[in-house]
């Protein structure tokens, strides 16, 4: 099943400052989302693009996606400590009604 | 609005003992249900997921299984747990196919 790649696996910034976080992913998709994990804790739906959309914007996120090079990539803008957290990028596993499959994730610490 | 509740929270079993996780989400009908496992510090692995009563697909081949016996009931059963079965547990259900998904909060499982 496809799945998708985040890079870096850990980043670590001060605070105020940007993190972005890219993911790959394998197949054609009709759209890609990003979710959050706090430590322990299930995932939270962050926003989803669709295959159509190259940018979409929510707060201080902001995210792109190009399906030529079949990557997309979470940028936090001005980060606090309270965006420290595992970021998850997922995709359709194919087409029709198909469950997410989630790549291994980006740990993202951002220091006070 | 719609609520996930998975339970319990941690558990520790000993090896060979049976497993019982239920899920449950209130405030919707027909919703896509899935179990997911993470090992710590990894990303998700999809074990099962249903787009019905008594629909059930399979990820992995392993010594869990799942059931469906009511339209928002989802519960991984395993008759003898293996030490390898130890991970966070997280249940979650989606509305339309490829949409965003809700988690639960998970279950830490240990099997000692």
């Amino acid at each position: 099943s496809q799945q998708g790649e985040e890079d870096p696996q850990a980043l670590s910034i001060q605070e105020g400052e940007n993190a972005t976080m890219n993911c790959s992913y394998k197949t054609s998709i009709n759209n890609l989302q990003w979710y959050r994990q706090n430590s322990g804790r299930g995932l939270v739906h962050l926003i989803l693009i669709r295959s159509n959309e190259r940018e979409k914007h929510s707060g201080r996120l902001r995210v792109t996606l190009d399906t030529s090079k079949k990557s997309s990539s979470l940028l936090i803008t001005a980060s606090r400590a309270a965006d420290t957290a595992s970021y998850f990028c997922a995709t359709p596993e194919g087409s029709g009604n198909t469950p997410l499959v989630f790549g291994k994730g980006t740990r993202l610490s951002v220091i006070a | 609005s719609q609520t996930i509740h998975q339970w319990p929270a941690t558990l520790v079993q000993p090896v060979g003992s049976p497993l019982s996780l239920e899920c449950t989400v209130e405030g919707t009908s027909n919703p896509n249900l899935y179990w997911y496992r993470q090992a710590a510090g990894r990303g998700l692995q999809l074990l099962f997921y249903s787009v019905g009563i008594g629909q059930i697909s399979s990820e992995v081949p392993q010594n869990l299984s799942a059931s469906r016996p009511q339209d928002r009931q989802f519960i991984l059963s395993s008759k003898k747990l293996l030490l390898s079965d130890s991970g966070f547990y997280l249940c979650a259900w989606s509305g339309q196919p490829n949409t965003e998904a809700f988690f639960g909060q998970g279950t830490r499982l240990t099997v000692v």
